[in-house]
């Protein structure tokens, strides 16, 4: 299958700091990427989606300027959590699929990022 | 709004039975349902596909089914072994785009 690569696997940083996540696609091109986060027992929850050369579009209550989203090519997105607070510490997962968005195909999931923010 | 359910959080069976899984859906209508699974600190890897016109869908030791009039599909591993042990997750595709999970079910196969 596809492979979805995260960098960095974790990331300790100090509240009030900046922290880049990236997603790369490494053997297709990704029109379309997905960010989530994950709270300790709790289900992967939608962050935004962006596609390729266009703004994120975010989920209800995720704050656009805190968590930057850019897609600048068909093969690496990122996030950047600004101003992070403890609060933010989480896991973060990207997912990517090729053209239209995860229709009737399989998603290729990250190994995701553990955030402290300490 | 959307809701999946896994009624079950954690689920402990010895090696060699069948593990069943449930997943619940409400207000919704999807053309599919995916299962996933998750390994601690990992990201979830896809595991099966079934459509609304699908009954149902095996893969090796894998079945699922999914019943669109009761709103809900059921993940099976049989001769299940302790490298089974993980995290399942129930998707649904979200306006078309997106994947909505549920929040998992975690299986423990004992030896």
């Amino acid at each position: 299958g596809a492979v979805v690569s995260q960098h960095p696997s974790r990331v300790i940083c100090k509240s009030g700091t900046s922290v880049k996540i990236e997603c790369r696609s490494l053997d297709f091109q990704a029109t379309t990427m997905f960010w989530y986060r994950q709270f300790p027992k709790q289900s992967l929850m939608l962050m935004a989606t962006s596609n390729e050369g266009s703004k994120a579009t975010y989920e209800q209550g995720v704050e656009k300027d805190k968590f930057l989203i850019n897609h600048a090519s068909l093969t690496l997105s990122t996030l950047t959590v600004t101003s992070a607070h403890p609060e933010d510490s989480s896991f973060y997962i990207c997912s990517a699929a090729t053209s239209g968005g995860v229709m009737n195909t399989e998603a290729f999931f990250g190994q995701g990022t553990r955030l402290t923010v300490v | 709004s959307q809701k999946i359910e896994q009624n079950s959080e954690a689920l402990n069976i010895q090696e060699g039975k069948t593990a069943t899984l449930t997943c619940n859906y409400t207000n919704y209508s999807p053309a599919y349902l995916q299962w996933y699974r998750q390994d601690p600190g990992r990201g979830p890897v896809f595991l099966l596909l079934i459509r609304e016109n699908e009954k149902e869908k095996r893969k090796e030791r894998l079945k699922v089914t999914f019943d669109t009039t009761l709103k809900q599909s059921l993940f099976h591993i049989t001769a299940s072994q302790p490298a089974d042990s993980a995290t399942y997750l129930c998707a649904l595709p979200q306006a078309g785009t997106a994947l909505i999970f549920g929040k998992g079910t975690t299986l423990s196969v004992s030896s």
